[in-house]
């Protein structure tokens, strides 16, 4: 079936303009995140959406940044007034669920460049 | 802080076996995952251990020690493709679905 999906693939932005990726997680999967991987680097937590329960906002970097999910289907993350070190891979990831030991699907993320 | 630590880069012959290893902070630990990632792709997922001993899947193994707070992953027959970097990520009992990624480890794959 499909896997999970990223758009855009990248997206080159001024510094100072407001960006948007958006996420389409594989269907049925309840548990959707995002993560950021800057250049040689591992991947940095941001948010995490489960269901209809209040999402976990506790790694996005500062205001700036905000998610939303509708229901269990897609998720946009925006950033505002980005930021040169906003620079990296958006990654987005979905799993059936979020106990241990489901394995996180990933997308193939989104390039962000701020010049 | 919930520190993964693994090495930066390692380099290896095609056909033979590589081992790389993770530390991680025991207090709390939860499990932990190995994946792969060539350049410019996405994560994919090799392995998940969370109790002592090795689990293996064909030309790749696991290995964990809940009490050392040490897992390696081991590749046999190594083939070119194996070029990548491989992540280690571990989850913690204060948060059931957030896993903290280790910087990865680039392998090259020599002939």
């Amino acid at each position: 079936g499909a896997g999970v999906s990223q758009s855009p693939s990248n997206k080159v932005t001024e510094k100072g303009k407001d960006v948007e990726l958006r996420c389409d997680p594989i269907s049925g999967h309840t548990a959707l995140y995002w993560y950021r991987q800057r250049l040689g680097q591992g991947l940095e937590f941001l948010i995490y959406f489960q269901g209809n329960s209040a999402p976990d906002k506790s790694g996005l970097p500062s205001d700036r940044f905000s998610a939303e999910r509708t229901g269990e289907s897609v998720s946009t993350l925006t950033i505002q007034r980005t930021q040169q070190e906003d620079s990296a891979v958006y990654l987005c990831a979905s799993s059936l669920d979020h106990t241990p030991g489901y394995e996180q699907y990933f997308g193939p993320g989104t390039r962000l460049t701020v010049t | 802080g919930q520190n993964i630590d693994q090495p930066t880069e390692m380099t290896a012959t095609e056909g033979a076996i590589v081992q790389i290893n993770c530390t991680y902070q025991t207090s709390g630990f939860n499990g932990l995952f190995w994946y792969q990632q060539h350049a410019g792709e996405a994560p994919t997922f090799l392995s998940y251990n969370v109790l002592d001993g090795l689990e293996e899947k064909g030309r790749f193994s696991s290995f964990l020690s809940r009490s050392k707070g040490y897992s390696y992953l081991l590749l046999k027959e190594l083939q070119m493709k194996d070029s990548a970097s491989y992540l280690c990520a571990a989850k913690y009992m204060d948060s059931s679905y957030k896993l903290i990624f280790g910087s990865g480890t680039r392998l090259l794959v020599r002939p």
